[in-house]
């Protein structure tokens, strides 16, 4: 599987933006990026995921750089309930079925400051 | 959404007695479901992988005659850790793909097991 590298930890205020980096360089062309999240003692769950283009769901934002060797997810408005930690995680696109496990790197540790 | 359950949350079990924790897809089906472990400060570390109606798949280093894996129907797999011993003690998580899709995985809230 395509590594990604991400900070150990960023710290942010309440109500701010926060930007959460993640480099692929050797990412392959069929690879998907997925976001995941996971809060204290509680499963991950799904943030977002694209390929090629800049994603926007309920949660956050995906920009995916042009040559895709490195993402960003985006909070635009961060609350304590989005402290957790996230998971930046490369898959590779399916056709007529068929899944993989996830891979989970050690993610990045998002703090919000009240 | 789609939900995932997980059965115990919690179990403390004593050295060398079995346990079986389930995993439920709620309210849709799931022909592949996953087994992860978290050990604390740690990421999840894929286990196996579970198929309906076939033996799961172990990843390398995952003894598949301690860690048994059933997955008798749609909504439900279950991992027993037979034999258990203090190393075991981790958090065991699942998760769930939607028979028909492959991009989103649905996790459980975790199985907190302790090994006494």
């Amino acid at each position: 599987d395509a590594k990604t590298t991400q900070p150990n930890s960023m710290e942010s205020n309440e109500e701010e933006p926060v930007h959460l980096p993640c480099n692929h360089s050797t990412i392959s062309g069929t690879d998907y990026i997925h976001w995941y999240r996971q809060l204290p003692s509680q499963g991950p769950e799904y943030v977002i995921h694209g390929l090629t283009s800049n994603v926007n769901n309920r949660m956050a934002s995906l920009a995916i750089a042009e040559d895709r060797k490195s993402s960003t997810l985006i909070l635009h408005r961060a609350t304590l309930r989005d402290a957790a930690v996230y998971y930046c995680i490369l898959r590779a696109s399916y056709s007529g079925g068929g899944a993989d496990g996830l891979t989970f790197g050690k993610g990045t540790h998002l703090i919000i400051q009240p | 959404g789609a939900v995932v359950s997980q059965h115990p949350s919690r179990v403390i079990c004593k050295s060398g007695t079995s346990v079986k924790i389930e995993c439920r897809s709620l309210d849709f089906q799931a022909t592949t479901m996953f087994w992860y472990r978290q050990f604390p400060k740690q990421s999840l570390m894929l286990m196996a992988t579970s198929n309906e109606g076939s033996k799961a798949t172990y990843e390398q280093g995952v003894e598949k005659d301690k860690f048994l894996i059933n997955h008798a129907s749609l909504t439900l797999s279950t991992l027993t850790v037979t034999s258990a011993h203090p190393e075991d003690s981790s958090f065991y998580i699942c998760s769930a793909i939607r028979t028909g899709s492959s991009y989103e995985q649905y996790f459980g809230p975790g199985t907190r097991l302790t090994v006494t």
